[in-house]
């Protein structure tokens, strides 16, 4: 079966100050990996993916993901936050076993201060 | 291009009622899903379509819930007779023919449904 593991709720930072959105994932074969975002009142945003290859993803808005098959992370990341970024993030996970089926996280809410 | 569109937006129903939820994927796009956020916990999994045949329906809760999709367009939810229980978000999602494991899903804004 598998899993996915949002450990923060909530995370809070500073605009201009680096961010971290944290995901754990658990699979049977290799992952296909995703990050959605969703704004208030929207549905969800594809943010970017691991498929295969390079471990550092970079997708929209600035976003950047880090794929660590030895911890079987997939943290988002943001240099500098914005205002703007203040959402709620949700991580999601595939493989081959439930080919049609992404399994998703609780979601992070993320609130970025000016 | 217009993406997904899911209707209505919000409904509010007494238990034992019934309620259809649509939605309608982006033009071309095969693969169709249903997905359902309770209470704030994380975004499951109902069913899966490709094109009009239900590829995978592990997630859906029981037999008052039915999935249709018409002709490999549309497709409807229905939920009959709804339980307390049933309240959430619901979300139907489209991905691209061909991808199915690789390729991003693009969501509609959702059917909220709260159950009296």
């Amino acid at each position: 079966a598998q899993s996915v593991a949002q450990p923060e709720d909530q995370v809070n930072v500073a605009e201009g100050n680096p961010l971290t959105v944290k995901c754990t994932y658990s699979v049977s074969g290799n992952p296909y990996l995703f990050w959605y975002v969703q704004y208030p009142n929207r549905g969800l945003q594809f943010l970017l993916k691991y498929i295969t290859g390079d471990n550092l993803v970079k997708g929209s808005y600035g976003f950047e993901a880090e794929f660590n098959k030895s911890q079987t992370s997939f943290h988002l990341k943001k240099p500098s936050a914005l205002v703007s970024d203040s959402a709620l993030y949700f991580c999601a996970v595939r493989d081959f076993t439930n080919a049609g089926k992404s399994t998703f996280g609780d979601g992070t809410t993320l609130t970025v201060k000016p | 291009e217009a993406g997904v569109t899911q209707f209505p937006s919000h409904s509010v129903i007494e238990k034992g009622q019934t309620v259809t939820l649509r939605c309608d994927p982006i033009s071309g796009h095969d693969n169709l899903y249903w997905y359902r956020r309770v209470m704030g916990k994380e975004i499951k999994f109902l069913l899966h379509f490709v094109k009009e045949s239900k590829q995978d329906e592990s997630g859906m809760p029981n037999n008052r819930f039915l999935a249709e999709r018409t002709g490999g367009t549309y497709s409807t939810l229905k939920v009959q007779p709804a339980e307390l229980e049933d309240s959430g978000v619901y979300f139907c999602a489209s991905s691209q023919p061909g991808l199915i494991l690789g390729g991003e899903l693009f969501f509609g804004e959702g059917s909220r449904l709260t159950v009296l």
